[in-house]
């Protein structure tokens, strides 16, 4: 059965700090990747995809994610956090043929201290 | 260009009763869905179309019901509210290989 686990359910850094959120995933064809965000009280916003190709992806506001196949993990990293980062971070899979539908984690929640 | 909008916002309501949530895309896609987003659980899909006049069941369609009349709209119905269908529902839309468009949620309350 398809599934995406985020294995850190809370993560606090300090503004300027480095950040990697961890997803997993479990999908028996060629999967497509996506980090979503979510600040308070709003919808999801895409950060960024994996169809194929290069397995380092470049997405909005800095943030990057490495597709390891052999892993089946697609992480997501940013350099250096700002206060503005602190939000809840969604990992999903989709079919690479069908209809788009897609399997999300449970997601990962993210404070920053100034 | 308003994207996808989801009415109402917030609604509260009385166990037994029904309501229907709105979805409207103004982007001409294909697909739209139906999501509920419960804490620790993610997103979880209900119904999706993908195209007028069509519809699926998701991972937890029970005691939901869904109709794409047209293009632009998809409707998400409870006929008989339970108290279990507290959630945050999310609508989405896209074409196909693209990346899904979330609107801003609707809150949903039964009491």
């Amino acid at each position: 059965a398809q599934s995406v686990t985020q294995p850190d359910i809370h993560i606090t850094v300090s503004e300027g700090a480095s950040l990697e959120l961890r997803c997993n995933y479990s999908y028996g064809a060629t999967p497509y990747l996506f980090w979503y965000v979510q600040s308070p009280g709003q919808g999801l916003q895409l950060l960024l995809k994996y169809f194929s190709g290069d397995t380092l992806v470049q997405g909005i506001k800095g943030f990057e994610a490495e597709f390891k196949r052999s892993q089946s993990s697609f992480n997501l990293r940013k350099p250096s956090v700002h206060w503005s980062d602190a939000a809840e971070y969604f990992c999903a899979v989709g079919a690479s043929g069908g209809y788009n539908k897609l399997i999300f984690g449970a997601g990962t929640r993210l404070a920053v201290h100034p | 260009n308003a994207g996808v909008t989801q009415t109402p916002k917030f609604r509260v309501l009385k166990t037994g009763q029904s309501m229907t949530l709105l979805c409207a895309q103004d982007m001409n896609h294909e697909y739209m869905y139906w999501y509920r987003q419960d804490p620790g659980m993610g997103l979880r899909l209900i119904h999706y179309s993908v195209g007028e006049g069509t519809t699926a069941k998701g991972e937890v369609p029970d005691g939901y019901n869904v109709s794409r009349l047209k293009k632009q709209n998809f409707l998400l119905g409870l006929e008989s509210a339970a108290p279990s269908q507290t959630s945050v529902y999310f609508c989405a839309s896209t074409i196909r290989g693209q990346p899904q468009h979330f609107g801003d949620g609707t809150r949903l309350s039964i009491l």
